[in-house]
């Protein structure tokens, strides 16, 4: 079955600083990964994702994810974090069996402090 | 293109009480899906539509837990008696299966219906 893991329930930056958000997959065929941002009472907002085509994936806001099949790996990253990055980011893996549904990990949430 | 539309945003009840949320997807998307959130949680997934056809239902979704789209379009979701345990945030997102630019992959959320029973 696919899922995904996130490292580190809480991450804190400085303004300026690299941003980087580790996810980890479990599947048992090539995935389709996604990062997801949530912003308070506001509902997800797709950030980027990965479909098996290039394994470097840009996104928006700056931010991109690479994929890394060794290590089953999809982490997040931007070169300089914003005070409006401060958000809750989720990894998410595609499950099996149609439908384009959706596993999501636990999430991490992002400070960034001046 | 409106996006996932989702109501009420915030519904406050007592227990033992029924609630019904209501989800107006993209348009051209066939497929409805209903997730849970609780708080310092990802996403869990309860049901999803194709059409009108609802497709699966997770285990999560309790017999007092009843989703519904007469139509192929708009969907609600209705809890029946209900507990504490059911205060969360609803999100329904939306996505297409055809082939071709509609089916991108990714589901595309409202910004959820947060329920609190007291």
């Amino acid at each position: 079955a696919q899922s995904v893991t996130q490292l580190g329930s809480h991450v804190s930056v400085s303004e300026g600083a690299l941003v980087l958000l580790r996810c980890n997959y479990s599947s048992s065929v090539p995935p389709y990964l996604f990062w997801y941002v949530q912003y308070p009472n506001q509902g997800l907002q797709l950030l980027l994702k990965y479909t098996s085509a290039a394994t470097l994936v840009k996104g928006i806001n700056g931010f991109e994810a690479e994929f890394k099949k060794s290590e089953t790996s999809f982490h997040l990253t931007k070169p300089s974090a914003h005070m409006s990055d401060a958000a809750e980011y989720f990894c998410a893996v595609r499950l099996t069996g149609g439908g384009n549904k959706l596993t999501f990990g636990t999430g991490t949430q992002l400070k960034v402090e001046l | 293109d409106t996006g996932v539309s989702q109501n009420p945003r915030h519904k406050i009840t007592k227990r033992g009480q029924n609630v019904t949320f209501r989800c107006d997807p993209i348009s051209e998307h066939n497929r409805l899906y209903w997730y849970r959130q609780t708080l310092g949680q990802g996403p869990e997934f309860l049901t999803y539509f194709q059409n009108e056809a609802q497709l699966e239902k997770s285990r999560l979704l309790s017999d007092r837990f009843s989703a519904e789209r007469p139509k192929g379009s708009f969907s609600t979701l209705e809890i029946q008696r209900t507990e504490q345990g059911d205060s969360a945030m609803y999100l329904c997102a939306s996505s297409s299966s055809t082939s071709g630019g509609l089916n991108t992959g990714e589901l595309f959320f409202g910004e959820g219906s947060r329920l609190t029973v007291l």
